[in-house]
Order: structure tokens, then C-alpha cells, then sequence
């Protein structure tokens, strides 16, 4: 059985500083999507990764998958008040049916 | 393009009634479809999927059930409302298993669903 893990499960983070959030898996897999959820609100996808070394940066936020170590990071760079919201990974399978598994989500707060 | 519609936005039952909740998407055929359910501050609990029409899987025992009537139409159901059905309901479609999608799922507004 496929588990994704997120770590860490809460961030709190002043304002300019820099942090990282994993994203482990238990089984191989290349493709690796991030979603923002902002409280109360749906989720909405973020960045898509899709083989090994991929990497992709929106603004302040950079994702990379590193599919030999089945890791996934999302790296905040100088962060800001506006990225406060919860962040989650999912790994996508080549099962027939449930091919989408979600990590815990990581709940990040950014302090001025 | 693609769009995921979903209702009601909020929905506020007393226990013991029942429940529908409607999703449906457009601009695309075939597609996975997906309920998740999400407690305040928790993760994803996927509740059911479908892979095509008529085709339900459940993934949690409970009380609620899901039909697809039409190809694109996803339907979460109740006879009788528990405490415990209080939450965040997501609806969701994909592209369809057995290629690689290369894509992310697509999630709905959600329906805040308060059972008193």
C-alpha cells in the first residue's frame, strides 16, 4: 500500500525567511503534483512534476521530485504573509481507479 | 477547457435527514471521478470513485453512497445523516485511468456540509 508522508505537518515562519517541506513515498511513481488549500477554500494545483530531477518555481515557491529517493521538496524562498495555507503532495499511481494518493498536508503559517 | 461544478456551496441538515450533493464536469469525456470528504484542519478521506458510468467504488464503510447516472455526473448520497457527516466535501475529476494522465485532479469548490 502506497503511503505518502509530509514533514513538517506544521510550519510556523517569520517573513523573509527560508524553509523546505517534504513530501516521502513508498513506492516508485514520476509523477508528483503540489496543491495550496487556503482555509475554508478548495484545492488548487500548484505545480506538476513529472519525471526525475524535474523542477518547477512560481514566484517564491520552488518543487522538485527526486524520484530515486521518492522524495519531493517544496522549497519557500524569503516568504511572505500571502503564502500562509496548507500545502499537499500527491502521488500519482498507474492503478486503475485510485491513482491519486495524498500526503497529510502541511499547515503553514507566515508570521510578519 | 474543462470546469468542475459543484453544489450546494454550504448545506446545513438536521441529523437523521437525507442528502444529495451534485457534481458535474464539462469539456472533457470519460474522466475519473472522485469524492473526498475533509474535517476542519485534517487531510483528504476519499470516500468513493468512479472510473466510468455505473462503475462506484467505495473506499470508507459508511453510511453515505455515490451514483453516476451520467457519464459526467457524479451524485454523493445519504438516507440518514450522522453527526459524524459533518464536513468538507470535494468533488474531483481526473483523466482517465489506464494512460498517463500527466495531470493533476481538478477539485470543486466543495460543500461545507453542518449537520445539527
Amino acid at each position: 500500500e502506497l503511503k505518502v508522508e509530509q514533514n513538517p505537518l506544521f510550519l510556523s515562519m517569520q517573513e523573509g525567511k527560508n524553509y523546505t517541506i517534504y513530501c516521502n513515498y513508498s513506492t516508485t511513481s514520476d509523477r508528483l503534483y503540489w496543491y495550496r488549500q487556503d482555509p475554508g477554500k478548495s484545492l488548487e494545483s500548484l505545480f506538476v512534476l513529472l519525471s526525475n530531477g524535474a523542477v518547477k518555481q512560481e514566484g517564491r515557491l520552488m518543487a522538485s521530485l527526486d524520484t530515486k529517493a521518492r522524495l519531493s521538496t517544496l522549497h519557500i524562498t524569503a516568504a511572505v504573509h500571502d503564502l500562509s495555507a496548507t500545502y499537499f503532495c500527491a502521488v500519482e499511481l498507474d492503478n486503475y481507479g485510485q491513482n491519486f494518493v495524498f500526503g497529510p498536508g502541511t499547515r503553514l503559517s507566515v508570521l510578519p | 477547457s474543462q470546469t468542475i461544478h459543484q453544489w450546494p456551496a454550504t448545506l446545513v441538515q438536521p441529523v437523521g435527514s437525507p442528502l444529495s450533493l451534485e457534481c458535474t464536469v464539462e469539456g472533457t469525456s470519460n474522466p475519473n471521478l472522485y469524492w473526498y470528504r475533509q474535517a476542519a484542519g485534517r487531510g483528504l478521506q476519499l470516500l468513493f470513485y468512479s472510473v466510468g458510468i455505473g462503475q462506484i467504488s467505495s473506499e470508507v464503510p459508511q453510511n453515505l453512497s455515490a451514483s453516476r447516472p451520467q457519464d459526467r455526473q457524479f451524485i454523493l448520497s445519504s438516507k440518514k445523516l450522522l453527526l459524524s457527516d459533518s464536513g468538507f466535501y470535494l468533488c474531483a475529476w481526473s483523466v482517465s485511468s489506464g494512460m498517463r494522465s500527466n495531470q493533476p485532479q481538478h477539485f470543486g469548490d466543495g460543500t461545507r456540509l453542518s449537520i445539527l
